[in-house]
């Protein structure tokens, strides 16, 4: 079955010690979104590539980075997690990025910070 | 600012019927979706409004008014499957989707 898939699942890491999330897709959708979700908000869109051209959300803190090497992977970077970091990060796909084109999301990856 | 509102939380019982409500207002508008997302999991979709009216999707219907910036979820014959989360998201002129918090379902037996 298409769909897109998130490693790892769980994640621990200490605080400030980098960490790398990844997404992959087998939809070969244009569009790959990272979102932060904290419990009971809604999801925050950190960035999303449309194809290879990366955009950026104002508010992501540079301490967020993000590779497209190719149409399927993504990478999320957090390069020094703080403990406001701890979250679920979610990964989306669309066909393309206009109207009506649903986003398929990942199960996500819950990050907890040490 | 761009502002979706939901209510926090809702309880319903097992077979009964439930509405969602959402209002909105945002910088442009190319449609209102809506996903389910269960306690630990991701979203999932269940619809997508673009006119106003009434969209029927087996036991879910949802309903939008472009003029009132309001959209609502009905849920019928309600499951205990159907506890989740409900979230509301519109998609705006620069077609990004600008998500509500989402409204907890609780349903009771």
């Amino acid at each position: 079955d298409a769909m897109v898939i998130q490693n790892p699942r769980y994640q621990v890491t200490q605080f400030g010690k980098p960490v790398t999330l990844s997404c992959s897709q087998t939809l070969n959708h244009n569009v790959m979104y990272w979102y932060q979700q904290k419990s009971s908000q809604a999801p925050k869109l950190l960035f999303h590539y449309y194809d290879k051209d990366f955009n950026n959300e104002a508010d992501t803190p540079d301490n967020f980075q993000s590779r497209r090497p190719n149409t399927s992977f993504c990478f999320l970077d957090i390069r020094s997690p703080g403990l406001g970091d701890a979250a679920m990060y979610l990964c989306a796909t669309s066909r393309d990025r206009g109207s009506s084109n649903e986003q398929f999301f990942g199960p996500g990856t819950r990050l907890t910070v040490l | 600012g761009q502002n979706i509102d939901q209510p926090t939380e809702m309880t319903a019982t097992e077979g009964a019927i439930v509405q969602i409500n959402c209002t909105y207002q945002t910088s442009g508008f190319n449609g209102l979706f809506w996903y389910q997302q269960h306690a630990g999991e991701a979203p999932t979709f269940l619809s997508y409004n673009v006119l106003d009216g009434l969209e029927e999707k087996g036991r879910f219907s949802s309903f939008l008014s472009r003029s009132k910036g309001y959209s609502y979820l009905l849920l019928k014959e309600l499951q205990m499957k159907d506890s989740a989360s409900y979230l509301c998201a519109v998609m705006d002129s620069n077609y990004q989707l600008i998500w509500g918090a989402g409204t907890k379902l609780i349903i009771k037996p």
